[in-house]
């Protein structure tokens, strides 16, 4: 199984802070690897796919990088709506793995 | 507009089953993968099980393998999960998924209680 060890599980941000939150795979992964925000009662919605790519209709502040084992989600300006839990998600391989989360919370 | 739509949860008592539904919409459901993804109150999110397009392939997470069946009706735009042999770690909101490079969109979920 392809473990994805996500972090940092929580931090504190003010708005308009860059914020960066990263997800190592325990294998290669190619490019199978998204991006997903939850806010408290919502459903996950997906931020980037592919790596970098950016789903349609989400701010341009947010972007993806990364290869191999080690990725990034990077939030360039904090936004108010931004206050949310992050996930990552390898879809490489089965069984399919998600980051534990990090809990993006106001300063 | 893409949407999927769960029902089904509801609390059941240890041993005990249930099915899910997951109804699809607003796309040509017949292309595209299915998977269930579930969410233990206050924890992270865990991958359940796929089926691709044509039902003919099914995948499982260890701890739901050979309680938990995946299926689908392409005719009626339906995705299901049928849950036998219930326990309480199997306490979560269920959601349904579209698997697109990833998963999206997911649905509201249903909250599925295991308990005595």
């Amino acid at each position: 199984d392809i473990q994805m060890t996500q972090s940092p599980s929580s931090l504190s941000a003010s708005v308009g802070d860059r914020v960066t939150i990263t997800c190592r795979a325990s294998q290669g992964i190619g490019n199978d690897l998204s991006w997903y925000q939850q806010k408290p009662g919502k459903a996950p919605k997906r931020l980037i796919y592919d790596i970098s790519s950016l789903q349609n209709g989400v701010p341009s502040r947010f972007s993806g990088s990364g290869s191999g084992t080690e990725f990034t989600l990077t939030i360039s300006s904090l936004q108010p709506e931004d206050f949310a839990t992050y996930y990552c998600l390898q879809h490489n391989s089965y069984p399919l793995t998600f980051g534990g989360g990090t809990k993006v919370e106001i300063k | 507009e893409v949407q999927l739509v769960e029902s089904g949860g509801g609390l059941v008592q240890p041993g005990g089953s249930l099915r899910l539904s997951c109804a699809a919409s607003g796309f040509t459901f017949r292309n595209y993968w299915m998977y269930w993804v579930r969410q233990a109150p206050g924890k992270g999110l865990l991958w359940v099980s796929q089926i691709n397009s044509d039902g003919s392939d099914t995948t499982y997470a260890d701890s739901v393998k050979g309680r938990f069946t995946i299926s689908r009706d392409n005719a009626k735009n339906t995705l299901y999960l049928q849950m036998n042999s219930l326990r309480v770690e199997d306490t979560a909101l269920y959601y349904c998924v579209r698997g697109t490079v990833g998963f999206d969109p997911w649905g509201q979920g249903t909250l599925v209680t295991v308990s005595s």
